[in-house]
């Protein structure tokens, strides 16, 4: 099945900085990569997601970009603020959007 | 509307008891997912359903572990009888089966002691 990895686990960054987050996914079939915010006593929360057919996508301060042939995707925060620490979480899907993998989490702390 | 809802929040049961966690999916998706949020392991799919019926539990851990969909609003995971490595938060998410992707409940705590 699909397999997808997570760097780095922990991530600190003082405000204003940008954050990178990055994945790696195995299975060259998956066409559906989205991202998750977790913040603590909650739920993840999708906040972008990219199709295999795209290269990058932004949506204000956070951007993907989509790597196929070395199946790599990343998440891009700039000017980050105090709440956006949170665990955030990239995913992968194979053959349609319904079954996503998840990638282990990566604990985001913003330093005022 | 209210988003995913899961009952109970916060689970504490012996060993041994069966326990019963609850999710109502958003009103219209046609997919109902159960994870488990561990430290170790992260996010598990334990259980898939679309319209109701059950597409893959190839997560479910164990033959202890049980998931029912009866109705289109309605979903129930069962655990029996538990055991403390049952402890973790499992979360509910619905989706409509396309982008953008699922909507996760709070997640129900379970601790078993």
């Amino acid at each position: 099945g699909e397999n997808v990895e997570q760097h780095p686990s922990t991530l600190s960054v003082q405000e204003g900085d940008s954050a990178v987050i990055k994945c790696t996914y195995s299975d060259s079939a998956s066409n559906y990569f989205p991202w998750y915010k977790q913040e603590l006593g909650k739920g993840p929360q999708l906040i972008i997601d990219i199709r295999s057919n795209v290269g990058e996508k932004k949506d204000q301060r956070i951007a993907v970009t989509l790597n196929k042939t070395a199946k790599h995707f990343s998440l891009h925060i700039t000017e980050t603020q105090p709440e956006d620490s949170a665990v955030y979480f990239c995913a992968a899907s194979v053959g349609g959007y319904q079954k996503v993998t998840f990638g282990t989490g990566t604990k985001l702390q913003v330093i005022p | 509307d209210a988003g995913v809802i899961q009952s109970p929040r916060h689970e504490v049961t012996e060993m041994g008891q069966e326990v019963t966690l609850r999710c109502k999916p958003i009103s219209g998706h046609d997919y109902l997912f159960w994870y488990r949020q561990t430290m170790m392991r992260g996010l598990e799919l334990l259980i898939y359903f679309n319209n109701n019926v059950p597409i893959d539990d190839s997560g479910m851990p164990e033959d202890r572990f049980s998931a029912k969909m009866p109705n289109a609003s309605f979903s129930t995971l069962k655990i029996q009888p538990s055991e403390p490595r049952d402890s973790a938060v499992y979360f509910c998410a619905s989706s409509l089966g396309t982008p953008p992707g699922y909507t996760f409940g709070s997640g129900t705590r379970l601790t078993v002691v």
